[in-house]
């Protein structure tokens, strides 16, 4: 069964600091991976989609990576700033089935 | 518009309550979802939908009944609420069924926070 595990499951950093969240599965036979933003009390926003045969998908300051065969992907967001406070999720598609880890919490200090 | 739409907001009961949260797309999407959130935040699938037929049923209490009189609604009754419903239960949408849709985005619903006393 697929596990997803999310590290850090806190982090906080200043403003305009560039930082890397973290998500592992431990089934590569995956269909994508997304990247979700929750607000507090609100629902998922979804941020970026890695299809299976991609290695990267880019918006704006954010960028995802991903590495089917380790079992990783990264959330790189740069330039950090308050309003990207929020937790993090990543999901894995495994074809019938959505997983989603645990979430890191971030905080950007003004 | 509100893509994936959820009601009610807040809900708070008593234990042994039958209770429902409605949920309407407005997206045209085919597959419809239920997750539960608990207190750690971690989102587990409940239940999938695609044109109305059922085709993920996880472990969850024959208590929780999801109904889809439509594609674009999918609804959660829970009968003789307990302690341990205390969640957020969200619902979410996308285009294709699960199977060997690489492309597919989920859209979710803003939450219903359900607190049984």
């Amino acid at each position: 069964k697929q596990e997803v595990t999310q590290i850090p499951a806190a982090l906080s950093v200043p403003e305009g600091e560039n930082l890397v969240l973290n998500c592992s599965f431990t089934d590569s036979a995956i269909y994508n991976l997304q990247w979700f933003r929750q607000d507090p009390g609100k629902g998922l926003t979804s941020l970026l989609l890695i299809q299976s045969s991609q290695r990267e998908q880019t918006s704006g300051r954010l960028n995802a990576s991903l590495d089917k065969s380790s079992g990783r992907s990264t959330l790189y967001i740069a330039a950090s700033q308050p309003g990207d406070s929020a937790t993090y999720l990543c999901a894995v598609h495994t074809g019938n089935q959505f997983y989603f880890g645990t979430g890191t919490s971030l905080t950007v200090i003004p | 518009d509100t893509a994936v739409s959820q009601t009610p907001k807040y809900l708070v009961t008593q234990m042994g309550n039958d209770k429902s949260i409605k949920c309407e797309q407005n997206l045209g999407h085919d597959t419809m979802y239920w997750y539960k959130q608990d207190s750690k935040k971690f989102l587990k699938i409940m239940f999938s939908y695609n044109n109305k037929e059922l085709i993920i049923n996880e472990t969850v209490p024959n208590r929780f009944s999801p109904k889809s009189p439509d594609k674009a609604h999918l609804n959660l009754h829970i009968n003789s609420l307990e302690l341990g419903d205390s969640a957020v239960y969200f619902c979410a949408s996308s285009q294709e069924a699960l199977q060997g849709a690489s492309t597919d985005t989920q859209y979710f619903g803003p939450g219903t926070r359900l607190t049984v006393l």
